[in-house]
Order: C-alpha cells, then sequence, then structure tokens
C-alpha cells in the first residue's frame, strides 16, 4: 500500500518560513493536499492540487510537489499557525493520509 | 455555507457494531462531483480514512478496514451512513464526516469541508 511519511515535529520563530515536507513514491506523479488541524478542532483544508489555496486561507500558506516529495511552506508564521498538518494524496482508488506534523512557533 | 453533523452513540460494547450518521444541510448530498467520506482520529493519534461513498452507490474502502465497513447515503435525508461491525478498542476514536470532492479526469481527490466530529469509545 501507498505511504506518506512526514516529519514528526518541526519548530519555527514567530515571523520565519516554516517548511513542511510529506514524502512518497513519485508523490510529484499525484496531486497532494494539506490540511491544517488546530487542537480540539476538525481538520482544515489549506492547500489542493498542489499549491491552490481554498477561499479563506491566507496567502502565507503555499504548496509545491515534484519528484518524490510535497511541501508546505507558511511565510511569516504567525502563532494561530501552530498546529497538527498533515498531507494527503489518492492512490489506488484510495485515500492516504500522512502522519502528521506537529508544527510548533515559538 | 454546507454544513456536516455526525451523530450516534458515544459508547459501544466490544464486538458490536457502531452506526453513525453525518446530517449535511446547506447543499445537495447529489452530486457526480462529491462523494462523502468517513475518517477517525484515535486519541492522541493521525487521521485514518475509512471509506468514502455516493448518492449513486459508489464506494471507495480503505483496504485494511473493508471487511468490517458499510456506508450508504439516504438522499431522501441528505445523510450520510457508517457501520463498524466486530469493533474492538482499537477502534475507540474520533469519527469524523467530511466531503471529498473530486475531480477524476486529473486524479485529485481532497476533503473540503469537515463536521466537528464525535467521539466513539468501545468498552464493555
Amino acid at each position: 500500500s501507498y505511504e506518506l511519511t512526514q516529519p514528526p515535529s518541526l519548530s519555527v520563530s514567530p515571523g520565519q518560513t516554516a517548511s513542511i515536507t510529506c514524502s512518497g513514491d513519485k508523490l510529484g506523479d499525484k496531486y497532494a493536499c494539506w490540511y491544517q488541524q488546530r487542537p480540539g478542532q476538525s481538520p482544515v483544508l489549506v492547500i489542493y492540487q498542489d499549491n491552490k489555496r481554498p477561499s479563506g486561507i491566507p496567502e502565507r500558506f503555499s504548496g509545491s510537489n515534484s519528484g518524490n516529495t510535497a511541501t508546505l511552506t507558511i511565510s511569516g508564521t504567525q502563532a494561530m499557525d501552530e498546529a497538527d498538518y498533515y498531507c494527503q494524496a489518492w492512490d489506488s482508488s484510495t485515500v492516504v493520509f500522512g502522519g502528521g506534523t506537529q508544527l510548533t512557533v515559538l | 455555507q454546507l454544513q456536516l453533523q455526525e451523530s450516534g452513540p458515544g459508547l459501544v460494547k466490544p464486538s458490536e457494531t457502531l452506526s453513525l450518521t453525518c446530517n449535511v444541510s446547506g447543499g445537495s448530498i447529489s452530486s457526480s462531483s462529491y462523494y462523502w467520506g468517513w475518517i477517525r482520529q484515535p486519541p492522541g493519534k493521525g487521521l485514518e480514512w475509512i471509506g468514502s461513498t455516493s448518492y449513486s452507490g459508489g464506494t471507495y474502502y480503505n483496504p485494511s478496514l473493508k471487511s468490517r465497513v458499510t456506508m450508504s447515503v439516504d438522499t431522501s435525508k441528505n445523510q450520510v451512513s457508517l457501520k463498524l461491525s466486530s469493533v474492538t478498542a482499537a477502534d475507540t476514536a474520533m469519527y469524523y464526516c467530511a466531503r471529498l470532492f473530486r475531480v477524476v479526469v486529473i486524479k485529485s481527490y481532497y476533503f473540503d469541508y469537515w463536521g466537528q466530529g464525535t467521539l466513539v469509545t468501545v468498552s464493555s
């Protein structure tokens, strides 16, 4: 079965850029999306189709996908961006989630 | 604005069947662009996709759960249902209902609306 691998945790200082990676075999040949999940809340879609932002998602969120790695980039990270982030792709008629990355802003 | 609301028993006994309902409001459940999915999250852990279904009966299931899962859509009630049989403590989780947006020609699939989730505990 297809697997997506994310680093378990990442720390960033306020105002800096956070880059969260998601690795999978030939992931660049698929579309990746990203969800943000704040503590005690439901996941929220922040990037779809590799680099598109849904309405209401701040411009500081961007995405890319090439080769075996998709990346979620948060520019000018704010305290409110502290959350768990999950990548997701579609493979062989199944939804696949990455294990999640806990982003700490300190 | 589309809203999804999960409901069902918060406590289920081992070996029994977990049954949940997702009520969809603010939009139609009948569209070929959407499937309706269930995702679960054990306490302190990551997201696990259970499966997705459409109003026309199409289904996609997580292979690891497929033998125990049944999903369906009731268009008259705008509801999606989930049944998970032979539950164990490992099925204790927050269960989310979400809309799976599909762009089939480019194989783009993502969940654009989520419910608030319902916590199900499996215990005797």
